[in-house]
């Protein structure tokens, strides 16, 4: 699977949108880039996932590059419920169901 | 709806030590998987399960085993523990048989404390 590089944290005022950006510079063809979060102490919560069209659900969207080397995950109105940090991870989806979780980025939302 | 659960929350545990931890999800999800949760390093997999009955290995599986015998279960049997297993420990689920979705959904954790 490709590797990714997030920043280590990020702040965020509330209500603010939260850009969390990814580069995946090596992502090939076939992988996805998928965004999870975890909330201290928490198991991750799975949040949106993309091959190469921007995708948006009621969490948040994900704008990825046209050349598919970096992405955004964007929180549009964040809250502090939305402190938590956010791994970035691409992957095929078919054959080889494994995540490979990096350190991921620390976002504080502050009031 | 339960999802998936973990049992114990927590547990101190002598070094030498068996210890199995347990892992049920109710969604009828093929696939398993086990992670290891050190501070500064993220989730490591350390074994994982495609479908009832057969296992795999992960990034780190050493000093662990475990068995798939049906769908709802995937226990986590530490034979002889070390303090070096002291970690959170992250049981997940997926269905993988949803072509490009594969959403993974993570157990609350067990806390292992190796002494």
């Amino acid at each position: 699977d490709a590797k990714t590089t997030q920043p280590p944290s990020m702040d965020c005022a509330e209500g603010r949108a939260a850009n969390l950006p990814c580069n995946h510079s090596t992502i090939s063809g076939n992988e996805y880039v998928y965004w999870y979060r975890q909330i201290h102490s928490q198991g991750p919560q799975y949040i949106i996932h993309g091959l190469k069209n921007n995708e948006t659900n009621e969490m948040a969207s994900l704008i990825i590059t046209e050349d598919r080397k970096s992405s955004t995950l964007i929180l549009p109105h964040a809250t502090l419920r939305d402190t938590a940090v956010y791994y970035c991870i691409v992957r095929v989806a078919i054959g080889n169901e494994k995540l490979t979780f990096g350190t991921g980025t620390r976002l504080t939302i502050i009031p | 709806t339960a999802g998936i659960t973990q049992a114990p929350t927590s547990q101190i545990l002598a070094a030498g030590r068996s210890m199995t931890l347990r892992c049920t999800q109710d969604m009828r999800h093929n696939a398993m998987y086990w992670y290891r949760q050190d501070l500064g390093l993220g989730l490591r997999l350390i074994h994982y399960s495609n479908t009832a009955g057969t296992t795999g290995k992960g990034e780190v599986p050493d000093g662990y085993s475990v068995s798939r015998a049906n769908t709802d279960d995937f226990p986590l049997t530490l034979a002889s523990a070390v303090p070096s297993q002291t970690s959170v420990y992250f049981c997940a689920s997926s269905d993988s048989a949803l072509a490009g979705v594969d959403e993974q959904f993570f157990g609350p954790g067990t806390r292992l404390t190796v002494l």
